[in-house]
C-alpha cells in the first residue's frame, strides 16, 4: 500500500534556529513530491520535486529529494515566528492515479 | 486573480442530515479535487473531476458524491451524516488532469469546516 510518513510529528524551536523536516515514502511509481505550509486552513504550495528537479530553494526554505532512498527533507534556516505552521508532504504515485497521498504533517512552533 | 474559493466556511449539522459544499477553482483551471482532513491527520483524497467527468474516487462510502459544472465549479455532497464525517473539507484546483499530466500542482482553498453533532 502506498504511504507517506513525516517526522517529527511536532517540533518546538526558538527564532533563529534551523529545522529539518523529513518525508519518506513508499509508492508504486513515483512521479512527484509536493511540500505545503498549512497555517490555518488552506495549504499553500512551497515546492515541487521530481526526477528532473531534486533540489529547490526559495529564500530561507530549501528542499531536496533522494529518489534512491525514497525521502525528501525540507530545511528552514533562521526560523521566524511566522514559520509556525503544519508542513505537509504529498506524493503522486504515478500515471493513471488521480490523487496525491499526504503525510500526517509536521507541526512546527517557533518561539520568539 | 482570485484563488480557490469554498463555501460555506463553517457548517454545523446533525447526524443523518445531508450537506452540500461548494468550490470555485482558479480561473482557467479545469480540474477540481476534494480532500477530507480530519484533525491531526493529513488530507485524504475523495474525488477528482476533470472537464466535468469523475476521474478518480478515493476510499469513501457511496454517501459521498460530487459533480463538476460547465464553469468548472464543483459541489461535494454527503448524505446521512455520521459523527465521523466531522472534518475540514478541502477543495483543490489544477490546470490539467492530475492523473495524466506531468507534475501538476494542487492549489487549495481555505476549506469548509464541517461539524456533525
Amino acid at each position: 500500500e502506498d504511504k507517506v510518513v513525516q517526522s517529527p510529528l511536532s517540533l518546538v524551536v526558538h527564532e533563529g534556529d534551523t529545522v529539518t523536516l523529513n518525508c519518506s515514502y513508499e509508492v508504486t511509481n513515483f512521479r512527484s513530491l509536493l511540500w505545503y505550509k498549512q497555517e490555518k486552513k488552506a495549504p499553500t504550495f512551497l515546492f515541487m520535486l521530481t526526477s528532473s528537479g531534486i533540489e529547490k530553494k526559495s529564500g530561507r526554505l530549501s528542499s531536496i529529494l533522494d529518489k534512491k532512498e525514497l525521502f525528501s527533507i525540507l530545511n528552514i534556516t533562521a526560523t521566524q515566528t511566522g514559520d509556525s505552521a503544519i508542513y505537509l508532504c504529498a506524493v503522486h504515485p504515478g500515471s493513471g492515479t488521480y490523487k496525491y497521498i499526504f503525510g500526517t504533517g509536521t507541526r512546527l512552533k517557533v518561539l520568539a | 486573480d482570485a484563488g480557490v474559493t469554498q463555501s460555506p466556511t463553517h457548517l454545523i449539522k446533525t447526524r443523518g442530515q445531508q450537506v452540500t459544499l461548494r468550490c470555485s477553482p482558479i480561473s482557467g483551471h479545469k480540474s477540481v479535487s476534494w480532500y477530507q482532513q480530519v484533525l491531526g491527520q493529513g488530507p485524504q483524497f475523495i474525488f477528482q473531476y476533470y472537464e466535468k467527468e469523475e476521474r478518480g474516487r478515493g476510499n469513501f462510502p457511496d454517501r459521498f458524491s460530487a459533480r463538476q459544472f460547465p464553469n468548472y465549479s464543483s459541489e461535494l455532497n454527503v448524505n446521512a451524516l455520521l459523527l465521523g464525517d466531522s472534518a475540514l473539507y478541502l477543495c483543490a484546483s489544477s490546470f490539467r488532469d492530475v492523473g495524466f499530466s506531468t507534475n501538476e500542482k494542487l492549489f487549495f482553498g481555505s476549506g469548509t469546516q464541517l461539524s456533525v453533532l
